[in-house]
């Protein structure tokens, strides 16, 4: 049973849109979520991360939006660029001692030139 | 400043076998993770230690599945008996703390025959 489920298990765009990636959550108890990247043939690395004190966390053209109250987040990619072609896996995590590090299925992206 | 390593990259096992993998973490982190990675559950956690202390093992991965950590410069995974269900990537992580940045290792790619 996925404790953090992400959808679409894989997505398409173009160059220049916006990418939508989607994660939920069944842990209340969770309030740390990181977002991973990973490009073939390479480790996951962190890409950004939000705790549930803002419902908003911009980096560049990559910002998560946090609904705390349906526990759910996303992740947009604006002005997507072939160079974002990767698998993003959104993580969480709690802060009540219970070492819990939960990582969703992940999300196979590609930009379309 | 050497990220994190693993050894062997690729390693090739009959079903039955026993196979030990190998991680050095980032010098000075506390933290080190142990993960199964396949395309259908993403990332999975097998192992959390802190300072060296086993917090975490991994529930449903006990009784095949075992993590060390002698020193904290050094970790193990081994996997006894292997069975073909086994073939995925394991990736070794550290961080400098809880909640911190995790940094990922190249990663070991199992198959077991």
């Amino acid at each position: 049973q996925q404790q953090v489920r992400q959808s679409p298990q894989s997505l398409t765009v173009w160059e220049g849109e916006t990418a939508i990636l989607n994660c939920s959550y069944e842990d209340s108890t969770f309030d740390y979520f990181p977002w991973y990247r990973l490009f073939p043939g390479e480790s996951p690395a962190l890409l950004i991360a939000i705790r549930p004190v803002s419902n908003k966390k911009e980096d560049g053209r990559f910002t998560i939006f946090f609904n705390k109250r349906e526990k759910k987040l996303s992740l947009h990619i604006t002005d997507s660029q072939p160079g974002d072609s990767a698998t993003y896996f959104c993580a969480a995590t709690p802060n009540t001692g219970n070492y819990k590090y939960v990582f969703g299925a992940g999300t196979r992206l590609k930009v379309i030139a | 400043d050497a990220g994190v390593t693993q050894t062997p990259r690729h390693e090739v096992a009959e079903k039955g076998q026993t196979i030990i993998l190998k991680c050095e973490p980032v010098s000075g982190h506390n933290d080190l993770f142990w993960y199964r990675q396949t395309k259908i559950q993403g990332l999975e956690l097998l192992s959390y230690f802190r300072s060296k202390s086993l917090m975490e093992d991994g529930g449903a991965f006990k009784d095949r599945f075992k993590a060390e950590m002698l020193n904290s410069s050094f970790s193990t995974l081994k996997i006894q008996p292997t069975e073909p269900k086994d073939s995925a990537v394991y990736l070794c992580a550290s961080s400098r703390d809880w909640g911190a940045e995790q940094y990922f290792g190249p990663g070991t790619r199992l198959t077991v025959l």
